[in-house]
C-alpha cells in the first residue's frame, strides 16, 4: 500500500547510457513532481504535472525527458548520461496545488 | 524569487535537549510553510506544515509558528530523542507561483546518550 512509489531505488550506469526511473502514486493526486538532491543533500524541482499537463519544467537540460501516461504516474527518462547526473531523484505527489508533497523514496543514480 | 534559509548544521545535542532549528523565508506570494524530515536512506516526511500567519503546526512533539512579521518558521521540540536524529528540510510553496516546494539546505542533527 506505497503511496509513492519509484523504481529502481540504485541504479548505476556508464557515461553516455539512456535510462528511465518510473514513478506511480495510488493516492488520487492531481499534480505529480519531479526533484533532484545532489551530494549536499540539497533538493531542487525538476518538473511538475498537472493532469497529465506540464507545468514547471525549471532549467533541465534536454537530455530530461519527464513523461506522463496517465495521471497516476510520471517517469523521467535520461539520455546520454552525465558525470554531474549522478544524484538522488525523488518522485512526489500533491492533492492540489500549494499542499504538501508525498515522496517517493528515491533513486539513488550513479553514473561512472 | 523565493527562497528559504535555514541554519547551518550539524547541530548535536544530548538527549532530552531542547531543540531549535532556525528558518527563514522570502516569498511574493503568501506561502505556505512545511518542515520535512528525512531519515537515513530514506525519502522525505512531511513533519508539520502551516498555510497562514500565526498558524502553528505540530506533530510527534516538534512546532512550528507561522510568523509573517519575521518571515520566519522555527522548527522547536521540547526533548529530543536519540531517534529524531535526521535532516530536517524547511519548506515553502508559495500562492504566487506556479505549485513547487522551494526548500532550505537542511539540517543535519545528531542526537547523542
Amino acid at each position: 500500500d506505497t503511496a509513492v512509489s519509484q523504481t529502481p531505488k540504485y541504479l548505476v550506469t556508464q557515461m553516455g547510457n539512456d535510462k528511465s526511473i518510473k514513478c506511480e502514486q495510488n493516492l488520487g493526486h492531481d499534480t505529480m513532481y519531479w526533484y533532484k538532491q545532489d551530494s549536499k543533500k540539497f533538493l531542487k524541482i525538476m518538473f511538475s504535472y498537472n493532469n497529465k499537463e506540464l507545468i514547471i519544467n525549471e532549467t533541465v537540460p534536454n537530455r530530461f525527458s519527464p513523461k506522463s501516461p496517465d495521471k497516476a504516474h510520471l517517469n523521467l527518462h535520461i539520455n546520454s548520461l552525465e558525470l554531474g547526473d549522478s544524484a538522488v531523484y525523488f518522485c512526489a505527489s500533491s492533492q492540489a496545488e500549494h499542499t504538501e508533497a508525498f515522496f517517493g523514496q528515491g533513486t539513488r543514480l550513479t553514473v561512472v | 524569487g523565493n527562497s528559504v534559509t535555514q541554519m547551518e548544521g550539524p547541530v548535536t545535542l544530548s538527549e532530552e535537549a531542547f531543540l531549535t532549528i532556525n528558518c527563514t523565508y522570502t516569498a511574493t506570494g503568501y506561502p505556505s510553510l512545511f518542515w520535512y524530515v528525512q531519515y537515513p536512506g530514506e525519502g522525505l516526511q512531511l513533519l508539520l506544515k502551516a498555510t497562514k500567519a500565526d498558524d502553528k503546526g505540530s506533530n510527534k512533539g516538534f512546532e512550528a509558528t507561522y510568523r509573517k512579521e519575521t518571515t520566519s518558521f522555527h522548527l522547536e521540540k521540547g526533548s529530543v530523542q536519540v531517534s529524531d536524529s535526521a535532516v530536517y528540510f524547511c519548506a515553502l510553496s508559495d500562492s504566487g507561483t506556479a505549485s513547487k516546494l522551494t526548500f532550505g539546505t537542511g539540517t543535519r542533527l545528531q542526537v547523542t546518550l
